[in-house]
């Protein structure tokens, strides 16, 4: 199986900032990565595909990039509505996995 | 927009089996696309399941694939996963997804349900 490790697990910031959270995998898996926004109660949500493919209607602020075994998520200029947790996956080979997650609080 | 619900929260006992269905509204199962599940134990990260296609073909977990089964019901544009030999490690909220199959290779989600908690307790 691929592991994805996250870092941070948790990140403090204010709104305005650029925060960057990276997922590292235990093998190359190409551009075959998605990140997800999961709020408190809700559903993850598609933000990215493809490692820089943004899902349609999530905001430009939301930017991925990487490939291989390194890959990166910028939020810049952090809004209120963007605390949450955010989770990697990767979709190079089955089984499919998660990342642990990094929570982005005030 | 396609929309997945899944049933309402469940309580089974350790052992026990469960069975939870999704139901797709404003897209056809049979149109294409797999179709999968996906758990989060309270407080915890994301665990992929299975995904199964809407011509029965599936591809699922190995560390769950003895006790959990996926199927599909084209005719109810619906599709189920039975859980058996139920623990308390299986206690998560049970979210059922539109999985897009990208370049042939795996599976990424862009549709989620709202997900249904299931408890497993004596």
């Amino acid at each position: 199986d691929i592991q994805l490790t996250q870092s941070p697990s948790f990140l403090s910031a204010s709104a305005g900032d650029s925060v960057t959270i990276t997922c590292r995998a235990s093998q190359g898996v190409s551009s075959y990565l998605a990140w997800y926004q999961q709020k408190p109660g809700k559903a993850p949500k598609l933000l990215i595909y493809a490692a820089s493919t943004l899902q349609s209607g999530v905001p430009s602020r939301f930017s991925g990039s990487g490939s291989g075994t390194e890959f990166t998520l910028t939020i810049s200029t952090l809004q209120p509505e963007d605390f949450a947790t955010y989770y990697c996956q990767q979709f190079y080979s089955y089984p499919l996995t998660f990342g642990g997650g990094t929570k982005v609080e005030i | 927009q396609i929309h997945l619900q899944e049933p309402g929260p469940g309580l089974v006992k350790p052992s026990e089996t469960l069975s939870l269905t999704c139901d797709v509204s404003n897209y056809s199962i049979s149109s294409g696309s797999y179709w999968g599940w996906i758990r989060q134990p309270p407080g915890k990260g994301l665990e992929w399941i299975a995904n199964i296609y809407h011509s029965g073909s599936t591809y699922s977990n190995p560390s769950l694939r003895s006790r959990f089964a996926i199927s599909v019901d084209t005719p109810q544009n619906q599709f189920s996963l039975r859980l058996s030999s139920l623990t308390a490690a299986d206690t998560a909220v049970y979210y059922c997804v539109r999985a897009f199959s990208y370049n042939s290779r795996g599976d990424f989600f862009d549709y989620w349900g709202q997900g249904t908690l299931v408890t497993v307790s004596s």
